[in-house]
């Protein structure tokens, strides 16, 4: 499967307990996007990576959230404390930076519910 | 005010029929436009880019106009399998980067 991946797909997690997620892109993609998504409502930017520089970051993103990518290839999203209000479907997207309108291609998403 | 808005639906429509979404932006720095589509519990998928010319692809034809900041997709000949919700998304460039605007989507139900 050569286009975006998350691990894990889904997460249940009690609340205050950290999370971390992981998105592998398309490997010739250099950006890479983070967005979190509510039931009824279109995808939300979290934050975005050129290649290892974390470039930009929503207001969405407290400080409970931060999010890597240390070698410019796959990147981590980590919830720390997590409330209710956090769950979400959080999608990353990638991207070759510079190539025509700029298309992302989403990954499956991680589901996390915060009980 | 949101910066991409569209009407949610749902839009309850017979198979065959002809069904039109529209999507306006708030943002007039805004660069490039897209209509994704999503099944439910699945990741949005570019349908198509949308072009200041207008653009079509099979049954679908998207249009933009930049002065009316207004985004319109239109599907002909509907099928079941086109049941789905279609996100209306603005490229914005930010300092050195792009990131995307989503509205909050119009549901679309085709029925037999």
């Amino acid at each position: 499967d050569t286009g975006v991946s998350q691990d894990p797909r889904h997460k249940i997690t009690k609340r205050g307990q950290n999370v971390t997620f992981r998105c592998d892109p398309i490997s010739e993609h250099n950006r890479l996007y983070w967005y979190r998504q509510t039931l009824g409502q279109g995808p939300e930017f979290l934050t975005y990576f050129q290649n290892e520089a974390q470039l930009e970051k929503s207001r969405l993103l407290s400080d409970r959230f931060s999010a890597e990518r240390p070698k410019g290839s796959f990147s981590t999203l980590e919830i720390q404390r997590t409330e209710q209000g956090d769950s979400a479907m959080y999608l990353c997207a990638s991207i070759i930076s510079g190539n025509g309108p700029n298309t992302q291609y989403f990954g499956p998403g991680t589901r996390l519910t915060v009980l | 005010r949101k910066e991409v808005e569209q009407d949610p639906g749902p839009f309850n429509v017979p198979e065959g029929a002809t069904v039109a979404f529209n999507c306006t932006y708030s943002n007039s720095a805004s660069q490039s436009f897209f209509w994704y589509r999503q099944d439910c519990r699945k990741e949005p998928k570019l349908l198509m880019s949308v072009y200041s010319s207008g653009n079509e692809d099979g049954r679908f034809t998207a249009q933009l106009n930049r002065a009316s900041q207004y985004i319109s997709l239109l599907i002909r000949d509907s099928k079941l399998s086109d049941s789905a919700t279609y996100l209306c998304v603005v490229n914005i460039l930010t300092g050195g980067g792009n990131k995307l605007t989503f509205g909050t989507g119009t549901q679309l139900k085709v029925e037999l």
